[in-house]
């Protein structure tokens, strides 16, 4: 069965540092999202991603997150410099169709702790 | 704003037990609802949908729920719970017709026990 693949599942960094997530989306999904989940709080919606640009980015994706698709395969997100409130555990997702239609698939989840 | 609010962060039945997960949302437009389940070490899977066709939604599992637009809510139900039913369960709702965003509750644990 397709599924989204994550990597890493866990990464720890320290403060300031740059830390990218990667992800492989079901093959042939057009839409990709990030989403995160603090310890003990709700899953938050980060960044939708479609036909090769943003579609919708929440308020949490500031200037310091970036997305990118560099190959037709891997979905990364980017955090320039890490602060110690961006540990969370990360989830990506793909869908073959917009959501409230189509179902998310999403990933086991990338867990990022900043020291 | 759009928001999805889960009573109850943590809910115990026995093996055999109904299961009755509450969800409720705020909306003054037609919202599209959706319940995930997440076990442990593993991502979100959809359990169900409700996208304005029949009120009453069949799932996986064996789990089903009921829009109900006079009380804002989308409760999640299984008849007789399962050990195997033991997991954190996410109520989400989207309101965008282009559909991009989900926004999710805080969360439900459900435990079982024999």
């Amino acid at each position: 069965e397709p599924e989204v693949t994550q990597t890493p599942s866990h990464q720890v960094t320290q403060m300031g540092q740059e830390v990218i997530l990667r992800c492989v989306p079901i093959s042939n999904h057009l839409y990709f999202y990030w989403y995160r989940q603090i310890l003990g709080q709700k899953v938050e919606f980060l960044v939708s991603f479609y036909n090769n640009e943003i579609s919708e980015k929440s308020e949490i994706f500031d200037d310091q997150f970036s997305v990118e698709r560099p190959d037709g395969s891997n979905f990364t997100l980017k955090i320039r410099s890490t602060k110690l409130e961006d540990s969370a555990m990360y989830f990506c997702a793909s869908s073959e169709s917009s959501v409230n239609t189509g179902e998310l698939f999403f990933g086991e989840g990338s867990r990022l702790t900043v020291l | 704003a759009q928001s999805v609010t889960q009573l109850g962060s943590h809910v115990s039945v026995s093996e055999g037990a109904l299961v009755l997960l509450r969800c409720n949302y705020s909306s003054s437009v037609p919202p599209y609802l959706f319940w995930y389940v997440q076990y442990p070490n593993q991502g979100l899977q959809l359990l169900l949908k409700y996208t304005s066709a029949a009120t009453l939604v069949k799932g996986i599992n064996g789990f089903e729920a009921e829009f109900k637009k006079s009380e804002t809510s989308f409760h999640l139900t299984k008849p007789s719970a399962h050990m195997s039913d033991a997991a954190e369960y996410f109520c989400a709702v989207s309101y965008n017709q282009a559909g991009t965003a989900l926004i999710f509750g805080k969360g439900t644990t459900l435990s079982v026990s024999s």
